[in-house]
């Protein structure tokens, strides 16, 4: 069954630090999420992405945050400058027109 | 205030009997809804989905009842596995292209053998 890849799987940074956080969605599908989980909360909507375009972002998604398709397989999230609550599981996630979202197994992002 | 919101944050049930998780969302413009499964350092799993314009929709042990005039939703699982202990997510959705999916809380399920 295809997947959805997100790596690392842990990321450890220190705070102002950037990160780039890479998924590779499923290869034929043409919209493109980030989600993040502050540990014990609920999975929390950060951008969307499609034509090679940002579609929507939440107040979360703010000017620290950018998002790339640099090729036609990845889909990175950058942090410019990591703050203590960037802490967190990072979630890609991938569909088709039609179909449900399949998400990756995520990244966990500690900065300290 | 939150779009999207579970009743019961934890529910334990024992092996084999049913569960049922609730969600309860207030925007009555949402028109596709969705349950996931997340386990511990996982990401969330699709178990089943339902579009507005239906009532329950079934799946392998799986039921996803909805009710739209009190804005109800309901995940039905049948002879509860230990398997299925983990964190269930309801999220809804509004309107068709790239609106995001809005997560509940999430509902903690316990399976006791």
């Amino acid at each position: 069954e295809p997947e959805v890849t997100q790596t690392p799987s842990h990321q450890v940074t220190q705070m102002g630090q950037e990160v780039i956080l890479r998924c590779v969605p499923i290869s034929n599908h043409l919209y493109f999420y980030w989600y993040r989980q502050i540990l014990g909360q609920k999975v929390e909507f950060l951008v969307s992405f499609y034509n090679n375009e940002i579609s929507e972002k939440s107040e979360i998604f703010d000017d620290q945050f950018s998002v790339e398709r640099p090729d036609g397989s990845n889909f990175t999230l950058k942090i410019r400058s990591t703050k203590l609550e960037d802490s967190a599981m990072y979630f890609c996630a991938s569909r088709q027109a039609r179909l449900g979202y399949t998400f990756g197994s995520g990244t966990r992002l500690t900065v300290v | 205030g939150e779009s999207v919101g579970l009743h019961l944050p934890t529910l334990s049930v024992q092996e084999g009997d049913n569960s049922i998780i609730n969600c309860a969302y207030s925007n009555s413009a949402s028109d596709y809804f969705i349950w996931y499964k997340q386990e511990s350092g996982k990401g969330p799993q699709f178990i089943i989905d339902i579009r507005s314009n239906m009532d329950k929709r079934q799946g392998q042990r799986v039921t996803v009842l909805l009710n739209k005039t009190v804005k109800h939703l309901s995940l039905q699982i049948a002879a509860t596995q230990p398997g299925d202990s983990a964190v269930y997510f309801c999220a809804e959705k509004i309107g068709g292209g790239n609106t995001p999916l809005v997560f509940g809380k999430g509902t903690r399920l316990s399976v006791i053998a």
